[in-house]
C-alpha cells in the first residue's frame, strides 16, 4: 500500500474563491502527477513533476496550478473555484519498478463548488 | 433525468465464479500497461502490471493477457468475491520514456451473491 496523502478529502466552497489541495507522499518518489476525474469516467492528467523545480501541464487543460518546491509535497491550487471545477482530485506519485513505473494513487479529493 | 457520466460498462458475477473485464487500447507504441481497482469514493488502486514484451502474467488471483496485435488488454479474476466489486481501469503508457499514464472508460464488476 502506497503512503500518499491528499487533504482535505472533501470540500464545498463557493464560486471565486481560493482553495489548495495538499498531496504528501513519503516515500522519496520523484515523479508526482494530479489526475482530474468526474463521476463514472476515466481519469485525465492535468499535471505532473518530475521532481523539485519541475512542473508540467498534463493532456487535459486546467485553471489549476502546481508547485513542487520539496520532494514529497505537490499542492493544487485553484485560484478563483468556479462550479465547473466540480470534480474529483487525486493525486499519484511513481516508482521504478522491474516491469515499469508503476502510479500509485491517493484517496482522492472531493471538490464542490457552489 | 438522465445522469451524465454515469453509463459505465457493468460485468456482473455471480460469487465464485470468474471474471473476464476487457479494455482495448489505442496506442501501439505503448509499452507497458497497468490495471487499476477503484472503490466507491476512493483512489484508484493496483492491481497488476505487464509490459509488451510479455502477453500474460499472473498475481494472486488475477491474471492479465496482453494481446498486441489487436491492442487488446484483458484482466481475469478467479474466484469472484464480494470484495472485488469495483471499477476496474486499464492504462497504457507510452514507450519511448516519461510515466504519463492513459486511463481507459472504465468497467463496473458486481458480484451478485
Amino acid at each position: 500500500e502506497a503512503d500518499i496523502y491528499q487533504t482535505p478529502r472533501y470540500l464545498v466552497i463557493g464560486t471565486g474563491k481560493k482553495i489548495t489541495l495538499e498531496c504528501s507522499q513519503t516515500m522519496g518518489h520523484d515523479k508526482m502527477y494530479w489526475y482530474q476525474q468526474d463521476p463514472g469516467m476515466e481519469l485525465h492528467l492535468i499535471h505532473y513533476s518530475y521532481g523539485v523545480n519541475s512542473t508540467e501541464k498534463g493532456d487535459l487543460s486546467s485553471e489549476s496550478t502546481v508547485s513542487r518546491i520539496r520532494t514529497e509535497h505537490f499542492p493544487l491550487t485553484l485560484e478563483s473555484a468556479r462550479p465547473s471545477h466540480t470534480s474529483q482530485y487525486l493525486c499519484a506519485s511513481s516508482e521504478f519498478r522491474a516491469s515499469g513505473n508503476t502510479i500509485y494513487f491517493g484517496e482522492g479529493s472531493w471538490l464542490t463548488v457552489v | 433525468g438522465e445522469s451524465v457520466g454515469l453509463h459505465l460498462p457493468t460485468l456482473s458475477v455471480q460469487e465464485g465464479d470468474n471474471s473476464i473485464i476487457n479494455c482495448a487500447y489505442s496506442n501501439s507504441a505503448s509499452d507497458y500497461f497497468i490495471w487499476y481497482k477503484q472503490e466507491s469514493g476512493k483512489g484508484p488502486q493496483f492491481i497488476i502490471d505487464i509490459r509488451s514484451n510479455m502477453d500474460k502474467r499472473q498475481g494472486q488471483r488475477v491474471t492479465v493477457l496482453l494481446n498486441k496485435t489487436v491492442k487488446h488488454l484483458s484482466l481475469q479474476i478467479a474466484a469472484t468475491q464480494p470484495g472485488d466489486s469495483a471499477v476496474y481501469f486499464c492504462a497504457e503508457k507510452l514507450g519511448g520514456g516519461g510515466n504519463k499514464l492513459t486511463f481507459g472508460t472504465g468497467t463496473q464488476l458486481k458480484v451478485e451473491l
